[in-house]
């Protein structure tokens, strides 16, 4: 399809497992993000790689997060040693060069036991 | 403190009616804000960008406007329908250089028949 996908769509794990989280970018999207939503909250920046740059990790909210955006395509999450206040939505979202709008997948929801 | 606030009930109208969302921030200055309809179970989806020089802006039955004094925005949906039914969210950029998005917390729209 065109648009932004990830996988998987659900993911329950138990405390204390690492977890990886997919990203696949609409073709030729340069600028790539990941939020979470929690329950009935907003969706929180955690990080934003934009081509060739070091990516804008500010909104990592511990050194358990982590991401990489390979050859500047696919983008894995991951979270290790997941706690239960991990379970949340996590958003990716893509933007072209000539655009500010950005484009979300559908979320995978992670749920921490 | 930096808060980016959304009308914090849910909002119920009648079909036919003009739907008005208000979106207040607090210790920025948004080079852009924006509006996104997020669906239950879906990613957000782009619905309109207003720059900070900009006071006013219009698509279909959508109007957005910015007011960087009152530092507010307020977003409406005239002649509503029950499809229009979703949470909106707005969400602020603090440069134009692409970065991240803060949101706020969204606010649950609902329409009768």
């Amino acid at each position: 399809g065109a648009g932004v996908s990830q996988s998987p769509s659900n993911k329950v794990t138990e405390k204390g497992k690492d977890v990886e989280l997919r990203c696949d970018p609409i073709s030729g999207h340069t600028a790539l993000y990941w939020y979470r939503q929690s329950l009935g909250q907003g969706l929180e920046f955690l990080i934003y790689f934009q081509g060739n740059s070091a990516p804008d990790k500010s909104g990592l909210p511990s050194d358990r997060f982590s991401a990489e955006r390979t050859g500047g395509s696919v983008s894995t999450l991951t979270i290790q040693r997941t706690q239960q206040e991990d379970s949340a939505v996590y958003l990716c979202a893509t933007r072209g060069t000539s655009t500010d709008t950005q484009y979300f997948g559908p979320g995978t929801r992670l749920t921490v036991l | 403190s930096q808060k980016i606030e959304q009308n914090s009930e849910a909002l119920n109208i009648q079909e036919g009616k003009t739907a008005t969302l208000t979106c207040n921030y607090t210790n920025y200055s948004p080079a852009y804000l924006q509006w996104y309809r997020q669906d239950p179970g879906r990613g957000p989806v782009f619905l309109l960008l207003i720059r900070e020089n900009e006071k006013e802006k219009r698509k279909e039955r959508l109007k957005v406007t910015f007011d960087t004094t009152l530092k507010q925005s307020l977003f409406h949906i005239t002649a509503s329908q029950p499809a229009d039914s979703a949470t909106y969210l707005c969400a602020l950029a603090e440069d134009n250089q692409g970065g991240k998005l803060i949101f706020g917390q969204g606010t649950e729209l609902s329409v009768k028949p």
